[in-house]
């Protein structure tokens, strides 16, 4: 079984609806992370967080919010969807001692 | 901000060619990884370099990590279609938050 998991994995959806992305660990790490992958520009950072009650605002947060429902649980939802929304989303987690991250599969969301 | 530069953006290449992709920034980082990623997949990470000037081989694969550790490379030695994919590198700055920058990422593509 995979160790970080990401539902849905493909999601289609209208401007200005509430969509939330799930991310699941088994890895037993305390932090998570949650990006955004487009092309020609890389993983940019949403949020991240450090432990159940430490959530921190990355370099493009806007119009994004995160919730970490357990050590192992780690959602973000998109209040309301707008076209240039539209990207591959990714979840990554690392245990703190190391930098190495750990990605989930990704969700492919479409804002239409 | 930290910025890494990589490049080229695209590689196109017949099998057995070598290739070297680089990664810039202005920035020292503690440490660099090289990760790789298939479509439909998350990034999965190749290398970690730490040391200035510091050299790693992965098969066909080399990194090396300069010697100011503001920079580094990744070469491979006859490119085989299995080694289409996005190299992505990103760069640690040493503060305790575990953050990585990432850079824009190489589509390379082997052809037989």
């Amino acid at each position: 079984d995979a160790d970080v998991t990401q539902t849905p994995r493909n999601r289609i959806t209208k401007t200005g609806k509430r969509i939330m992305l799930e991310c699941s660990q088994t890895k037993g790490h305390d932090r998570m992370y949650w990006y955004r992958q487009d092309p020609g520009l890389g993983l940019r950072l949403i949020y991240y967080s450090f432990d159940v009650k430490d959530i921190n605002k990355g370099e493009i947060s806007d119009g994004y919010s995160v919730s970490r429902q357990a050590q192992a649980k780690f959602s973000l939802s998109l209040e309301s969807a707008i076209p240039n929304q539209t990207a591959l989303y990714f979840c990554a987690t690392s245990d703190g001692s190391r930098v190495v991250q750990f990605f989930g599969p990704g969700t492919r969301l479409t804002v239409l | 901000t930290q910025l890494l530069e990589q490049s080229p953006q695209f590689l196109s290449i017949q099998e057995g060619e070598n290739l070297t992709v680089y990664c810039n920034s202005s920035s020292v980082f503690s440490s660099l990884q090289w990760y790789r990623q298939e479509p439909g997949e998350g990034p999965v990470l190749l290398v970690t370099v730490v040391t200035g000037g510091e050299v790693k081989k992965l098969k066909r694969l080399t990194f090396q990590f300069g010697d100011a550790r503001k920079d580094s490379s990744l070469h491979i030695t006859a490119a085989q279609p299995g080694d289409t994919g996005l190299y992505l590198c990103a760069g640690d700055s040493g503060t305790s938050y575990g953050k990585l920058t990432f850079g824009q990422g190489t589509i390379l593509t082997v052809h037989p």
